[in-house]
């Protein structure tokens, strides 16, 4: 079961920030935080990742609460080809590092 | 950056058949691939993990001899959907991770574009 809840679905005004959250108050020591979307009927894509520490890459930014039990991507500016489903999955990189998918956030960029 | 490619990326094939579709890495060697199934409006399922060389782990509940899973390669994981029945209509989805992997560290995973099966 994946081990993250998120909002079923958002709506976002063009050219906003766009801020998805996510619970995560379970994860462990060894667990990082990733964020992948899917555009409709395409495969996922990486988006950013953290574990402790606030990351900000060409794409989002992710911020993580202090204690870890909860993070949220940060898309500075919305396009309408931000309009997918996003995931937030925790990963223990000292196993065998499989993506379990829960049932993300359906974020809708509207003009 | 990594390029993972599926092929075919959609197929019908009438029930009984059986279809093989392929994953490919195409820029980087991967250790290991991961087959997933998505339904419609639903999420991504992990049917099973791939290893290089050896059998596939499979996730519980998925047929281990109806979904046949082969990673003969470094760069290539097959999985053949043997006697397709209509409910077997999905969106079949591989992710490959990165060789060498290095304990301790996540190892990037690059997903295909998926390949939509129609059973009729």
């Amino acid at each position: 079961d994946a081990k993250t809840t998120q909002p079923t679905s958002m709506d976002c005004a063009e050219g906003r920030a766009a801020n998805l959250p996510c619970n995560h108050s379970t994860i462990s020591g060894n667990e990082y935080v990733y964020w992948y979307r899917q555009i409709h009927s395409q495969g996922p894509q990486y988006i950013i990742h953290g574990l402790k520490n606030n990351e900000t890459n060409e794409m989002a930014s992710l911020i993580i609460t202090e204690d870890r039990k909860s993070s949220t991507l940060i898309l500075p500016h919305a396009t309408l080809r931000d309009t997918a489903v996003y995931y937030c999955i925790v990963i223990d990189i000292q196993g065998a590092q499989k993506l379990v998918f829960g049932q993300g956030t359906r974020l809708t960029i509207n003009p | 950056g990594a390029v993972v490619s599926q092929h075919p990326s959609w197929v019908i094939c009438k029930s009984g058949t059986s279809v093989k579709i392929e994953c490919r890495s195409l820029d980087f060697q991967a250790t290991t691939m991961f087959w997933y199934r998505q339904f419609p409006k639903q999420s991504l399922m992990l049917m099973a993990t791939s290893n290089e060389g050896s059998k596939a782990t499979y996730e519980q509940g998925v047929e281990k001899d109806k979904f046949l899973i082969n990673h003969a390669s470094l760069t290539l994981s097959t999985l053949t959907v043997t006697s397709a029945h209509p409910e077997d209509s999905s969106f079949y989805i591989c992710s490959a991770r990165a060789f060498p992997g290095t304990s301790g560290s996540y190892d990037e995973q690059y997903f295909g574009p998926g390949t939509r099966l129609t059973v009729t």
